[in-house]
């Protein structure tokens, strides 16, 4: 079954340092998304992507925050400087535009 | 901003027992999704309901969408211990847009 993979699982990064999370989509998905989520509550949209674009964003989301398609199968989330209240869980999603969105793994970032 | 609301957000049943647990979300739509999620893991995609009165059942796990009251319901059936995770109902309003997340209902079933 087709899945959505990101990498890495794990990531530690001293405050300030730039990080740059990875998701693999699946392969016939149209539209993208990364979400986070701090340790036990909600689940908090960032971004969405379609047609090699942003086509939403929340207020989370700002000039710290980018994304890109780069090479047309990995979608990165990249951290400029990264801040202690970035530590969570950052879930890359895709979705086709018919049923529902698949989640990965999550990467567990932790600034320090 | 539409937003998603989920009761109760805590929940301890014991097994054998029949619960529901409630999403009120505030713009119409007709697309609504439920998601578990255990501890330190991913979301799980359990139910795609996508026109009202849609019903949909896996095992234990019914549920419901009333888009005219922009409800939705999980309902268990006779708990059991793996059924113990957090339920997330979400909606979007037209494609492509964000999911929003309810606030999630972590449901702990005891023995």
């Amino acid at each position: 079954e087709p899945e959505v993979t990101q990498t890495p699982s794990h990531q530690v990064t001293q405050m300030g340092q730039e990080v740059i999370l990875r998701c693999v989509p699946i392969s016939n998905h149209l539209y993208f998304y990364w979400y986070r989520q701090i340790l036990g509550q909600k689940v908090e949209f960032l971004v969405s992507f379609y047609n090699n674009e942003i086509s939403e964003k929340s207020e989370i989301f700002d000039d710290q925050f980018s994304v890109e398609r780069p090479d047309g199968s990995n979608f990165t989330l990249k951290i400029r400087s990264t801040k202690l209240e970035d530590s969570a869980m950052y879930f890359c999603a895709s979705y086709r535009g018919d049923t529902e969105a698949f989640f990965g793994q999550g990467t567990r970032l932790t600034v320090v | 901003e539409l937003k998603v609301e989920q009761n109760p957000l805590f929940l301890s049943m014991q097994e054998g027992k029949n619960y529901t647990i409630y999403c009120n979300y505030s713009t119409t739509s007709d697309r609504l999704y439920w998601y578990r999620q255990d501890p330190g893991k991913s979301l799980e995609s359990l139910f795609v309901l996508l026109s009202n009165g849609a019903v949909k059942q896996e095992g234990r796990l019914m549920a419901s969408l009333d888009t005219k009251a922009r409800l939705s319901t999980l309902h268990i059936t006779a708990a059991v211990h793996d059924l113990s995770a957090t339920y997330f109902c979400a909606v979007d309003i037209y494609t492509g847009n964000q999911f929003y997340f309810g606030t999630g209902t972590s449901l702990t079933v005891i023995p």
